[in-house]
């Protein structure tokens, strides 16, 4: 089992409406959950964290997560062409380096 | 905040040379900086974790010896990819990771991308 999952997509989209990305984890130990976005030949971006479950929101986005399912997830409210990018799921334990699942492409379509 | 640079943005160098790549944090001290790459169309693959003081962590597969790397101070990490060749081509990528209230977040550089003649 690979340690983040996330599928690979692509998440099609129309602007203006909903995009939901998905991640499981497996290691029950992880503390700490990123989303990250990284267009074509850049580097990731942070877009947010969350370490408690529940809900957490910031501007358009929201993560979520569920510790007992192993599951996180984040909401891009009112999809934009320019949040067409691959988003990246990261699981990590204190002091550690980053866990990458393999990113989910999202295409906004106008 | 957190705002890490790289430097060169993008090189080329032909077979058998060494290239220097310089990641630094500029606006926070970062004891812990990784050193990523990434192939086309692929995900990130973590080459190694660079802790400042002390030899850097490399993961399986990748050669020591042949990326180089120096976590000198707390805000600067060198990798030298040493006698490059075409398959070394690829996207190199450092992040610095800030320890925070709440959790140690990593933030990542704007990659270096290696491109051997």
């Amino acid at each position: 089992q690979k340690e983040v999952e996330q599928n690979s997509g692509p998440l099609s989209v129309p602007e203006g409406a909903i995009a939901s990305l998905n991640c499981t984890y497996s290691d029950r130990g992880s503390q700490s959950f990123f989303w990250y976005r990284q267009y074509s030949g850049k580097s990731p971006e942070l877009i947010m964290f969350i370490y408690s479950n529940g809900d957490k929101e910031d501007g358009r986005f929201t993560a979520q997560l569920n510790k007992a399912s192993q599951y996180v997830s984040l909401l891009i409210r009112d999809s934009q062409p320019s949040d067409s990018a691959t988003y990246l799921c990261a699981v990590n334990k204190p002091g550690t380096a980053l866990i990458f699942g393999k990113g989910t492409t999202l295409s906004v379509s106008s | 905040g957190a705002v890490v640079s790289q430097h060169p943005s993008w090189v080329i160098c032909k077979s058998g040379t060494s290239v220097k790549i310089e990641c630094r944090s500029l606006d926070f001290q970062a004891t812990t900086m990784f050193w990523y790459r990434q192939f086309p169309k692929q995900s990130l693959m973590l080459m190694a974790t660079s802790n400042e003081g002390s030899k850097a962590t490399y993961e399986q597969g990748v050669e020591k010896d042949k990326f180089l790397i120096n976590h000198a101070s707390l805000t600067l990490s060198t990798l030298t990819v040493t006698s490059a060749h075409p398959e070394d081509s690829s996207f190199y990528i450092c992040s610095a990771m800030t320890s925070g209230r709440d959790t140690d977040t990593q933030y990542f550089g704007p990659g270096t991308r290696l491109t051997v003649l």
